[in-house]
């Protein structure tokens, strides 16, 4: 069943924008993944935040956790043409193991065009 | 290291056909996964393993699905017989030790059932 759902399906920007993408889960995490999939691609680990933190940075990237709201959202700044992919919120459900690894629920994807 | 491995990466049967997908993960990672990814159900978790056990398969749709994983470098996705409903693109991803979860996924392999 989907625990993550991003919002919005879909969003076209200008490169060098900002993009935000949000996600929102129902059950208590132990951490929650940003992944990016090219198309016809395979996905690929963006960024990890843990239940205990509230933001984390990689990069162009920013990731923000409200585990009161059961929401994070993912910025990517100064975007690129080659950021234009489908960027997908991932849950490690609480009562997983943890440290250990446990099957990821998935949201739908967010897809994000970045216009030249 | 050559990332995750999945083999073929289309494959395209007929309706009652066996199908067998292949995947080797990345060296030194001891969870295997596999997921379907359809655009109507998103990506679900089908399968996986630790230390090539099964641990959770509440997520394989019906008996004609089955996973197995004989060693640490070699998994297989079995569907039999096959059905239409079955096209999607099959994903296998791997994880290591006390990586809080972090998966590398292979490139999946496209199924169409005719």
């Amino acid at each position: 069943s989907q625990q993550g759902e991003e919002d919005p399906q879909a969003l076209s920007i200008q490169e060098g924008e900002n993009a935000t993408m949000n996600c929102s889960y129902k059950t208590s995490i132990n951490n929650l993944q940003w992944y990016r999939q090219n198309s016809g691609r395979g996905l690929v680990h963006l960024i990890l935040i843990r239940s205990n933190e509230r933001e984390k940075h990689s990069g162009r990237l920013r990731v923000t956790l409200d585990t009161s709201k059961k929401s994070s959202s993912l910025l990517i700044t100064a975007s690129r043409a080659a950021d234009t992919a489908s960027y997908f919120c991932a849950t490690d459900a609480l009562g997983n193991s943890g440290g250990g690894a446990d099957g990821l629920t998935f949201g739908k994807g967010t897809h994000l065009i970045i216009q030249p | 290291d050559a990332g995750v491995i999945q083999s073929p990466r289309h494959e395209v049967t007929e309706m009652g056909q066996e199908v067998t997908l292949r995947c080797k993960p990345i060296s030194g990672h001891d969870y295997l996964f596999w997921y379907r990814q359809t655009m109507m159900r998103g990506l679900e978790l089908l399968i996986y393993f630790n230390n090539n056990v099964p641990i959770d398969d509440s997520g394989m749709p019906e008996d004609r699905f089955s996973a197995k994983m004989p060693n640490a470098s070699f998994s297989t996705l079995k569907i039999q017989p096959s059905e239409p409903r079955d096209s999607a693109v099959y994903f296998c991803a791997s994880s290591r030790p006390l990586a809080y979860n972090e998966q590398f996924f292979g490139p999946g392999t496209r199924l169409t059932v005719l």
